[in-house]
């Protein structure tokens, strides 16, 4: 069936530092791919997304590419901020063929983001 | 947009109580999702609305959870004699999908229930 994976944390970094957080799937077909954050206290949020291979989303300073052949979609932020600090979703969603779908996420990823 | 919202936020309760959180949806989003999250993991479905209609439900939706979306528009679940096991965080999520691989999903801050 379909899985997600994605890098344990937490990740420490310092204010500038560059950040990847690697997330890789296991599906048929081509899926929807997204990233959610979930800052301290709050609800998940919507960071970006992608629905075809080679898509990139960005949204934030974040980026992420769909690479069909590697099955992955890793995250990258060039400088990270204090306020970057959170929890970091990988979700694999309904293929594009779909008329709906449940997500379905990884494990979660937290990020501290020193200053 | 005031975002989907549920309540109550926090619930403790006793085992074997039953508890019933409320989720309301973006307004005119037509499909609602249940999920639930437990500690230092990402969240699992639990089960689906299409308007009104419950469409999907998970393994993990034993006898004792029932959902309903009566008038299309707010959810609530119920989960009958709590256990333990059933203290999470129950996030809900909407979404307005029109068209084949356009739809994004919209999640509420969650309920976090606690079973004593």
């Amino acid at each position: 069936g379909n899985s997600v994976t994605q890098m344990e944390g937490p990740v420490t970094l310092s204010e500038e530092a560059f950040l990847t957080i690697n997330c890789t799937y296991t599906a048929t077909g081509y899926p929807s791919l997204f990233w959610y954050v979930q800052y301290p206290g709050e609800g998940l949020q919507l960071l970006l997304k992608a629905t075809k291979a080679d898509d990139k989303g960005s949204n934030k300073g974040f980026e992420a590419t769909y690479r069909k052949e590697t099955t992955s979609f890793h995250l990258e932020k060039g400088s990270v901020q204090v306020s970057d600090s959170a929890v970091y979703f990988c979700a694999l969603g309904p293929k594009t063929t779909d008329s709906w779908g449940k997500l379905q996420f990884g494990a979660g990823t937290q990020v501290v983001v020193t200053p | 947009d005031t975002g989907v919202s549920q309540n109550p936020r926090h619930k403790i309760t006793k085992r074997g109580q039953n508890v019933t959180f409320r989720c309301d949806p973006i307004s005119e989003h037509n499909r609602l999702y249940w999920y639930r999250q437990t500690l230092g993991q990402g969240p699992e479905f639990l089960t689906y609305f299409q308007n009104e209609a419950q469409l999907e439900k998970s393994r993990l939706l034993s006898d004792r959870f029932s959902a309903e979306r009566p008038k299309g528009s707010f959810s609530t679940l119920e989960i009958q004699r709590t256990e333990q096991g059933d203290s999470a965080m129950y996030l809900c999520a909407s979404s307005l999908a029109y068209q084949r691989g356009s739809e994004t999903q919209y999640f509420g801050p969650g309920t976090r229930l606690l079973v004593l």
